[in-house]
């Protein structure tokens, strides 16, 4: 009932193109959805969120989806760089409840 | 802000060895968490505090673990006697529920070695 699925676990992406992470939740009570970021060496950043009273929030080259029915939410990055190559957790949590992260993605960005 | 402080960064011990891990989480925040990250686990909350009293000590492994928040800038996470299962990067997290957006900040984590 708690899991966060987060898929890919890898996933490499051509410079310029956009990169795809999807996350799956089974709890309805969720209701704030944050990506983190974390380079190597470092602890994960929040990178951006969401509250399921919108379908989508849009923060330069990174977007979120949400689609509360199905209970998914995924991050876009338009037009990566290598810059971008990271690990990206997705995480859920209700109320005033600890998160629940993903498994994480490792995203690497090829010229 | 200095953001949140762990020491040490890196520490390698044998087996055995009891390991101390320090946290000054950032000034004012309410609530501090450790986490442990392997690569086949992922991110894993160990125990989380709001106040200086432990909340959520579900995630601890076993009783060779053990964490402490004796005031508002320090905590420790103790794992006496040590084991190679025990080798992973440790982070500790605060953040302050009283925002809205409930934002974890995170330090550099101690990266431990056990032999």
């Amino acid at each position: 009932q708690q899991q966060v699925k987060q898929s890919p676990q890898s996933l490499i992406v051509q410079k310029g193109g956009i990169s795809i992470i999807n996350c799956a939740y089974e709890n309805t009570a969720f209701d704030y959805f944050p990506w983190y970021q974390q380079f190597p060496g470092k602890g994960p950043a929040l990178l951006i969120a969401i509250r399921p009273d919108v379908s989508e929030k849009k923060e330069g080259r990174f977007t979120i989806s949400f689609n509360k029915s199905a209970k998914q939410f995924s991050l876009h990055i338009m037009d990566s760089q290598p810059g971008d190559s990271a690990t990206y957790f997705c995480a859920a949590s209700s109320g005033n409840e600890k998160l629940t992260f993903g498994t994480g993605t490792r995203l690497t960005i090829i010229p | 802000d200095a953001g949140v402080i762990q020491s040490p960064r890196h520490e390698v011990t044998e087996m055995g060895q009891e390991v101390t891990l320090r946290c000054k989480p950032i000034s004012g925040h309410d609530y501090l968490f450790w986490y442990r990250q392997t690569m086949m686990r992922g991110l894993e909350l160990l125990i989380y505090f709001n106040n200086n009293v432990p909340i959520d000590d579900s995630g601890m492994p076993e009783d060779r673990f053990s964490a402490k928040m004796p005031n508002a800038s320090f905590s420790t996470l103790k794992i006496q006697p040590s084991e190679p299962r025990d080798s992973a990067v440790y982070f500790c997290a605060s953040s302050s529920w009283g925002r809205i957006t409930g934002e974890l900040f995170f330090g550099e984590g101690s990266r431990l070695t056990v032999l």
